[in-house]
């Protein structure tokens, strides 16, 4: 069965730090790939895709995110994070026959 | 201003009290999906549609219905509810071109006593 799945529940980053959040996924053929971020009390806001071509795609907000096909990961990157980046991020993605998956998420907390 | 918007955001009902949850987006999309968000669960999809009079069930379907007699509406609705459908709702809308772009409603957050 097509899955995504983020390996971290939870991670906590100090301020300024850099911030790598894992996403792997499994189907048969390579999906379109997104992360999504979710503010409390708020739905989700695409933060970037991706659809095919380069493999580093850059997204809102300072993100961005590296294809590796070879280990059907997308991970998503931010080289210094901010407090405001306190969220929940989900990582999905859709087959061309529109199945779309979503990970459980991964919580992040800033610490000052 | 582009958006999608469910009603209610927070219901508290009792075990078999039939309610609708509905959805509206002004942007012309195409698609539209309902979600619902357990934690450690992530986000599974109820049903969605790909047009009007076009609805298919996502991954959990079961204890919900939905329609879509209008492009911009997709009202989810639960016949009988039962505690276990206690969980944060999510519409969301995109063009059928911009598979998985999706535009997300604020939630609906249902409690079932």
């Amino acid at each position: 069965a097509q899955s995504v799945t983020q390996p971290d529940i939870h991670i906590t980053v100090s301020e300024g730090a850099s911030l790598e959040l894992r996403c792997n996924y499994s189907y048969g053929a390579t999906p379109y790939l997104f992360w999504y971020v979710q503010s409390p009390g708020q739905g989700l806001q695409l933060l970037l895709k991706y659809f095919s071509g380069d493999t580093l795609v850059q997204g809102i907000k300072g993100f961005e995110a590296e294809f590796k096909r070879s280990q059907s990961s997308f991970n998503l990157r931010k080289p210094s994070v901010h407090w405001s980046d306190a969220a929940e991020y989900f990582c999905a993605a859709v087959s061309i026959n529109n199945d779309m998956r979503f990970g459980a998420g991964t919580r992040l907390t800033v610490k000052p | 201003e582009a958006q999608v918007t469910q009603n209610p955001r927070y219901l508290i009902t009792v075990t078999g009290k039939k309610l609708t949850v509905t959805c509206s987006q002004n942007m012309n999309h195409e698609y539209m999906s309902w979600y619902r968000q357990d934690p450690g669960l992530g986000l599974r999809q109820i049903y969605y549609s790909m047009n009007v009079e076009v609805t298919d069930k996502g991954d959990v379907p079961e204890g919900y219905k939905v329609s879509r007699k209008e492009k911009r509406n997709f009202p989810l609705i639960l016949e009988s509810p039962s505690p276990n459908q206690t969980s944060l709702y999510f519409c969301a809308s995109s063009y059928v071109t911009d598979a998985g772009e999706l535009f997300f409603g604020e939630g609906s957050r249902l409690t079932v006593l």
